[in-house]
């Protein structure tokens, strides 16, 4: 089993609409967690860190559930400019733990 | 504030040849990173420096070697360059390579090797 899985996708989606990916981890060591969106031919860039709690910002939901080690985007009324793939990643507070990043998943929306 | 920057953003070797990717960093990070990127594969780490004076590796190290030149810069040279290693490159920085720290990309050297 990989270290971090995301479903590849991709999802279409019409504009407006609200969409989910989970991610699932195997390491129940792992401590921090992020969302980090990358658009076609550029670098990963950081959309969110994920809280224990949960946490928004504007239109992005993120949860975490340790429990079953996954983590969650929700991205409500979905805007043109966020078809990108979005991968997420797991990291652990033990030296040496390496910083590991799921496959990501490709969000298209459609106008 | 430039970031993580790299050099070359793009570059075709033939097989065998040399190469040195630089990754610089200004954010007084203490962690560097290279990755590879392949379609279907995601992000594989190559080898990654936990602070200057360290490296280790990571996933996928063979064919590679670093140097953690200073703080600041991190290189990945390719001594013999195969097909397979025909990806896009990354380097990243972090604070550190444990905790709730985040991890900062460069914008990527293309490679192709023919």
């Amino acid at each position: 089993r990989k270290e971090v899985e995301q479903d590849p996708g991709p999802f279409n989606v019409p504009e407006g609409a609200t969409v989910a990916f989970n991610c699932t981890y195997s390491n129940s060591a792992s401590q921090s967690f992020f969302w980090y969106r990358q658009d076609c031919r550029k670098e990963p860039k950081l959309l969110m860190s994920v809280y224990s709690s949960g946490n928004e910002d504007g239109r992005f939901t993120a949860q975490l559930n340790r429990a079953s080690q996954y983590i969650s985007l929700l991205i409500r009324d979905s805007k043109l400019s966020d078809s990108a793939t979005y991968l997420c990643a797991v990291n652990g507070n033990n030296y040496g733990q390496n910083f590991v990043f799921g496959p990501g998943t490709r969000l298209s929306v459609l106008p | 504030n430039a970031g993580v920057t790299q050099t070359p953003k793009f570059q075709v070797l033939k097989t065998g040849q040399s190469m040195t990717l630089q990754c610089a960093q200004d954010m007084n990070h203490n962690s560097m990173y290279w990755y590879r990127q392949d379609p279907g594969m995601g992000l594989r780490l190559i080898y990654y420096s936990a602070s200057e004076g360290t490296t280790d590796k990571g996933e996928v190290p063979n064919g590679y070697n670093v140097s953690r030149l200073n703080k600041r810069e991190f290189s990945l040279r390719l001594e013999s360059a195969a097909p397979s290693q025909t990806s896009v490159y990354f380097c990243a920085s972090s604070e550190t390579p444990a905790g709730p720290y985040e991890q900062y990309f460069g914008p990527g050297t293309r490679l192709t090797v023919t």
